[in-house]
């Protein structure tokens, strides 16, 4: 069945780096724009970053921008999140979603990262 | 970046009753392409409409999508006891997500 699941997500000191990945299924992936949203602790939701079915666009929130990068490789079907310069701030549970009319309707079960010293 | 403000931030309602949530953005929505999503506790969020007014798949049709421009609607015609929950609008454009800040549908 079509699905999404992502991995990578772990406890990590401020000023250090992770990477997510989220291994996609059931689909045609390289047909599909994929995103990332996060989500902190009791908090909503906050959409991350996109990359297009091609990977030729890639789009960060300004919260991110310079110290995350969003990437695929569709000859393993995979989606990933490089987190650089990770923050206190960036602690959440982190999502990949399949891209449908500019809505998500595909979503991972989600992977949860920490920052903390 | 458009911002988009949910209203009201809980619901009290009853099953059976009528639920209507609002979604109200800080400019015009391209293309109309505003979703809403519903969140369980411990639960990834699950889409409920798409384009304002469509359903996703294998969603019941008493969820219903309104809108267009700045202000959409999401309505629950009768609510089921599975419908209490978080919910969220989303608008992705001008390649900027956002979400508004959620609706919670609490039993009365």
């Amino acid at each position: 069945q079509v699905q999404l699941v992502e991995s990578g997500g772990g406890v990590v000191q401020p000023g250090r780096s992770l990477r997510l990945s989220c291994a996609a299924s059931g689909f045609t992936f390289s047909s599909y724009a994929m995103h990332w949203v996060r989500q902190a602790p009791g908090k909503g939701l906050e959409w991350v970053a996109v990359i297009s079915y091609d990977g030729t666009y890639k789009y960060n929130a300004d919260s991110v921008k310079g110290r995350f990068t969003i990437s695929r490789d569709s000859s393993k079907n995979t989606l990933y999140l490089q987190m650089n310069s990770l923050r206190a701030e960036d602690t959440a549970v982190y999502y990949c979603a399949r891209d449908y009319m500019n809505a998500f309707d595909i979503w991972g079960q989600g992977t949860v990262v920490t920052v903390s010293s | 970046e458009i911002v988009l403000t949910q209203s009201p931030g809980t619901l009290s309602l009853s099953p059976g009753e009528r639920a209507t949530l609002s979604c109200r953005a800080s400019q015009s929505v391209s293309g109309n392409y505003l979703a809403w999503y519903q969140q369980k506790p411990g639960q990834a969020p699950r889409l409920l409409i798409y384009g304002a007014s469509s359903r996703a798949t294998g969603i019941p049709d008493r969820f219903s999508g309104s809108g267009s421009g700045t202000d959409f609607t999401l309505t629950i015609s009768r609510l089921g006891p599975e419908d209490f929950a978080v919910y969220y609008c989303q608008q992705y454009g001008n390649a900027r997500g956002t979400f508004g800040q959620g609706t919670k549908v609490e039993i009365k």
